[in-house]
């Protein structure tokens, strides 16, 4: 089945210090990959999203590049900041059917200024 | 656009109890989905329909819990004689599914928050 693994929290930062989050997936078929993030008190917002091998998602200086042949999916940031605290969800959907999400179990940021 | 809310927002309830939470999706929106999310896990998909049809149950859910779109506008997600295990925020997510296009991006609600004492 499908399934999405990424690196364990929490993670602690000083402010712009360089971000890695690391995602690998297993899926039948090509699948879309996604990063979720979800404030403190707040519900998942999309963050950014790949939809084929080698496509790069970016958004907020946030990047994530589709990488097939190592079924991986990893979010980074140059410079983060505390607002950037939060926790990120890596996620996949596959085309066709119901599209559900597929979750990781999250990472929880805190950036410290 | 306002938006997915959900309702309520936190729920507390005594084991063996039945309660029911309301998800309204994004107005233009056919798809809807329900997600619970147990604390430091990801959500995990429980059942979505389209438009008043439900397509897909997960395993997870049991035959205690059951989920409507009547009019293919809000949902409802009921639990019936509630457990302890059923201790969770209930997520509800909707999307703009189209036949043709790809990548329907999923919007979450705020969640509601269960406990059961």
């Amino acid at each position: 089945g499908n399934s999405v693994t990424q690196m364990e929290g929490p993670v602690t930062l000083s402010e712009e210090a360089f971000l890695t989050i690391n995602c690998t997936y297993t899926a039948t078929g090509y699948p879309s990959l996604f990063w979720y993030v979800q404030y403190p008190g707040e519900g998942l917002q999309l963050l950014l999203k790949a939809t084929k091998a080698d496509d790069k998602g970016s958004n907020k200086g946030f990047e994530a590049t589709y990488r097939k042949e190592t079924t991986s999916f990893h979010l980074e940031k140059g410079s983060v900041q505390v607002s950037d605290s939060a926790v990120y969800f890596c996620a996949l959907s596959t085309q066709g059917g119901s599209e559900k999400l597929v979750f990781g179990k999250g990472t929880k940021l805190t950036v410290n200024p | 656009d306002t938006g997915v809310s959900q309702n309520p927002r936190h729920k507390i309830t005594k084991r063996g109890q039945n309660v029911t939470f309301r998800c309204d999706p994004i107005s233009e929106h056919n798809r809807l989905y329900w997600y619970r999310q147990t604390l430091g896990q990801g959500p995990e998909f429980l059942t979505y329909f389209q438009n008043e049809a439900q397509l897909e149950k997960s395993r997870l859910l049991s035959d205690r819990f059951s989920a409507e779109r009547p009019k293919g506008s809000f949902s409802t997600l009921e639990i019936q004689r509630t457990e302890q295990g059923d201790s969770a925020m209930y997520l509800c997510a909707s999307s703009n599914w189209g036949s043709g296009r790809m990548n329907y991006e999923q919007y979450f609600g705020p969640g509601t928050r269960l406990t059961v004492t």
